[in-house]
């Protein structure tokens, strides 16, 4: 059972322009929602996070965007650069103990110039 | 200020075989995680610690064993692999319960011939 469905599968962005990733949870105790960040042979890691008290988080050009009625909640990349191209999970958990990340599938982002 | 360490790096073994990974964190987390990475399926938990001498199952346990006899160490077992193990393997920990990102190791790639 896939409890955090995540969107597009890959996505190809020309320098400049917007990406745009999608993510979508069923479980509603979860209350921390992270943005993880990979580049090809590193670890995972943490890029912007949001709780669900606010509908929107910006951190540089990285932007969560947070629906708690929709159980939706995406992340926007803004001018996006070649230096971006990463894959990029999304997260989410309850914060109690025992608390666990359950991750999206990954998008895959390409930057093109 | 090494953060999370995990050894081997790459593996091969043959159907049948045993091994075991390693994972180090200095940072005093008290809560360790092993997830597994394949493509298309994201990164799917297989078991965890919340402190030293603890392990719960995560969502694919089956064919693994994992220890946490030290509060910086946390192994993972395999105890008779199969080509389906094959896989990219990532330690990771945080210090408390949700609210911290989770800081990942560079991850093993192993490969059950």
């Amino acid at each position: 059972q896939q409890q955090v469905k995540q969107s597009p599968q890959s996505l190809i962005v020309q320098k400049g322009g917007i990406s745009i990733i999608n993510c979508a949870y069923e479980n509603t105790a979860f209350d921390y929602f992270p943005w993880y960040q990979q580049f090809p042979g590193k670890g995972p890691a943490l890029l912007i996070a949001i709780r669900p008290d606010v509908s929107e988080k910006k951190e540089g050009r990285f932007t969560i965007s947070f629906n708690k009625s929709a159980k939706q909640f995406s992340l926007h990349i803004m001018d996006s650069q070649p230096g971006d191209s990463a894959t990029y999970f999304c997260a989410a958990t309850t914060t109690g103990t025992a608390s666990k990340l359950t991750f999206g599938t990954g998008t895959r982002l390409q930057v093109t110039l | 200020n090494a953060g999370v360490t995990q050894t081997p790096k790459f593996r091969v073994l043959k159907t049948g075989q045993s091994m075991t990974l390693l994972c180090a964190q200095d940072m005093n987390h008290e809560y360790m995680y092993w997830y597994r990475q394949d493509p298309g399926m994201g990164l799917r938990l297989i078991h965890y610690s919340v402190g030293e001498g603890t392990t719960a199952k995560g969502e694919v346990p089956d064919g693994y064993n994992v220890s946490r006899l030290k509060k910086q160490n946390f192994l993972l077992g395999l105890e008779s692999a199969a080509p389906s193990q094959t896989s990219v393997y990532f330690c990771a920990s945080t210090f408390s319960a949700g609210i911290y990102g989770y800081t990942f190791g560079s991850g093993t790639r192993l490969t059950v011939v």
